[in-house]
Parts: C-alpha cells; sequence; structure tokens
C-alpha cells in the first residue's frame, strides 16, 4: 500500500515569507496529524484531523499557522509570515481511525530553512 | 504536565555491543507507550505497550512497559551499524494525543 506523500521535500525562504506543505495520508485512513520537529528534539504535534474536522490545534500558532483538510483526504500547513524558528522539518502522519491502538504511519517530511 | 524523558540523549556503542535505552513518563490519561526508529526522516513504527511486564520483541529489538515506576526500556541487542539512529519514545493519551519524547541518537561503530 502507498505510504504518506509530502511536498516539497524541501524549502528555503526568507523571513516573513509564506509557505504551503501538502499531505496526503494513506488511502481510508481518517486521522492526519501534522507535527513539528525542530533540529535535537522529538516531534510535537500542531494539528489533528479527524476527517476534515479538527481534533486538537492546541500547540498551533494561530497567528501564523493554519491547516485545512476541506474533503477530509489531503490537507495543507501554511505558515504566514514564517519566522527564523519556524526552520524544522514538518511532519505528517495519519492512522486508520485515530483510535488507541491504531498505529501512526509517517510521511517523509519537509525540511523548512527560514533565513 | 504532559512530558517524556528519554536517556541517555546520546549513546556511541562498537558493533556487537548491547544498549538499553531509557523513556519515562506522566501518567496522566495514559492510554499507550510507543517506540520509534528514526534514520534521518520520518519515523517508523517499532512498538507499543499497552500492559506492564509484556515483554514485546521484533528481532534484536525489545520493549517492556513498567506502568507502576512509569517507564519503558528499549534493548537492542548485537548492534549492528544499521541500528544507527534516534530512537523516540512517545506517550499516547486517551485523547489520541502522541507527545515525544526528545529521542536517543545511536550511534553503532564498526
Amino acid at each position: 500500500e502507498a505510504g504518506v506523500a509530502q511536498s516539497p521535500r524541501y524549502k528555503i525562504i526568507e523571513k516573513r515569507q509564506s509557505v504551503a506543505f501538502w499531505c496526503n495520508p494513506i488511502s481510508g485512513h481518517a486521522t492526519l496529524y501534522w507535527y513539528q520537529q525542530i533540529l535535537g528534539q522529538g516531534p510535537k504535534l500542531l494539528i489533528q484531523f479527524q476527517n476534515n474536522g479538527v481534533v486538537d490545534d492546541s500547540q498551533l500558532p494561530k497567528d501564523r499557522f493554519s491547516a485545512e483538510r476541506l474533503k477530509g483526504v489531503d490537507s495543507t500547513l501554511k505558515i504566514q509570515p514564517a519566522k527564523l524558528e519556524d526552520s524544522a522539518v514538518y511532519l505528517c502522519a495519519s492512522s486508520l481511525m485515530g483510535q488507541v491502538l491504531d498505529t501512526q504511519y509517517f510521511g517523509p517530511g519537509t525540511r523548512l530553512t527560514v533565513l | 504536565e504532559d512530558k517524556v524523558v528519554q536517556s541517555p540523549l546520546s549513546l556511541v556503542v562498537h558493533e556487537g555491543d548491547t544498549v538499553t535505552l531509557n523513556c519515562s513518563y506522566e501518567v496522566t490519561n495514559f492510554r499507550s507507550l510507543l517506540w520509534y526508529k528514526q534514520e534521518k526522516k520520518a519515523p517508523t513504527f517499532l512498538f507499543m505497550l499497552t500492559s506492564s511486564g509484556i515483554e514485546k520483541k521484533s528481532g534484536r529489538l525489545s520493549s517492556i512497559l513498567d506502568k507502576k515506576e512509569l517507564f519503558s526500556i528499549l534493548n537492542i541487542t548485537a548492534t549492528q551499524t544499521g541500528d544507527s539512529a534516534v530512537y523516540l519514545c512517545a506517550r499516547r493519551t486517551s485523547y489520541d494525543k502522541v507527545i515525544f519524547g526528545p529521542g536517543t541518537s545511536l550511534s553503532v561503530i564498526p
């Protein structure tokens, strides 16, 4: 089965610019997660969707970050405007139903560098 | 407070050595403990632990959970250079929130 797809794989922008990342989860997976992983740290959950509804966005910096999953399948994460501290790998993951015993499958990530 | 602590943060061993990685966690809303391996890209799933004292094994890797003392260990026997990676421990809450630790960076040298 195809895995979680993400694009682009790498992005370099200047501070105050905007950037968008795309994620396509594993077919049939209802739950989609966006994580931010800063170098040397574990992934931090930004937002979790169940189908097209938001389950948890408590750690999403809503003044500059936004995410949507309009049709309950693929998702986009946007940063506008970017700051230097946003440099990180942005990981997308999906799971079947978001149940406790479900396994999360991660995409390859998008490495963002903000100059 | 949501927190997952891993130790050591980094480790260098020789091929053939056995390593033990540690993970401790807060108890609030605990449902399961997860271990992932991350090699320069996305984390790949290793183990999910929900019950105390039951060891899970996959080849040279094994893991066990102690829900009384709130910790888990990941053992790797007869290490190989391909085991070099960051090993992430994560706690899953009853609200399906996954909280990751900082990871242990393991380097296996020939």
